[in-house]
């Protein structure tokens, strides 16, 4: 059964800084692997998606990596701005394209 | 376009009673996906429909729990006999087909079962 773990849990960063988010699973043949943000209230937004096939994915200021054989996904925030505080999930999916299991988040806070 | 609603927001009942959450998905999604999520953790799946065939049924944590939709239009999830454990957030994505990567979520009701 495949389980997902991030860390850290939680992080509070100054403003400006680049920061580091990992996810972990403990089964390799995922189908794919994606990104997500939850705002208090809110349901969640997808940010970036991997493929099996895939190294990594960028968009503006987030890049997210994936190594399949390590079981590690990281998800990398360039320059962070106090918007980006918010809880960062990530999930895998499986190869048969069903059921996606999420890790437990990690939440982020960027302050002024 | 309108996006995935949930009712009610937030719901807060007494152990022992049932509850009766709604999910009104994405107009044309044929796919929806019921998850829970407790305090500090992340999404539990409990249960998808794909159009008119059989739910997957696999999260489902006890028999409490049960879920119905109709073709390609609102669901809903009854929580019957609640204990405190239920009390969590219950969150609704809907997809366009399945096996697509999109999942649209929608705001999530919390439930308090004191």
């Amino acid at each position: 059964k495949q389980e997902v773990t991030q860390i850290p849990a939680a992080l509070s960063v100054p403003e400006g800084e680049n920061l580091v988010l990992n996810c972990s699973f403990t089964d390799s043949a995922i189908y794919n692997l994606q990104w997500f943000r939850q705002d208090p209230g809110k349901g969640l937004t997808s940010l970036l998606l991997i493929q099996s096939s895939q190294r990594e994915q960028t968009s503006g200021r987030l890049n997210a990596s994936l190594d399949k054989s390590s079981g590690r996904s990281t998800l990398y925030i360039a320059a962070s701005q106090p918007g980006d505080s918010a809880t960062y999930l990530c999930a895998a999916r499986d190869n048969y394209g069903q059921n996606f299991v999420f890790g437990p988040g990690t939440r982020l806070s960027v302050l002024p | 376009g309108a996006g995935v609603s949930q009712s009610p927001s937030n719901k807060v009942t007494e152990k022992g009673k049932d509850v009766e959450l709604r999910c009104d998905p994405i107009s044309g999604h044929t796919a929806l996906y019921w998850y829970r999520q407790r305090l500090g953790q992340g999404l539990e799946f409990l249960i998808y429909f794909q159009g008119n065939s059989a739910p997957d049924k696999s999260g489902l944590p006890s028999d409490r729990f049960s879920a119905e939709r109709t073709g390609e239009s609102v669901s809903t999830l009854t929580i019957q006999r609640t204990q405190q454990e239920d009390s969590a957030v219950y969150l609704c994505a809907s997809s366009p087909f399945f096996g697509s990567d999109e999942q649209y979520f929608g705001p999530g009701t919390r439930l308090t079962v004191t």
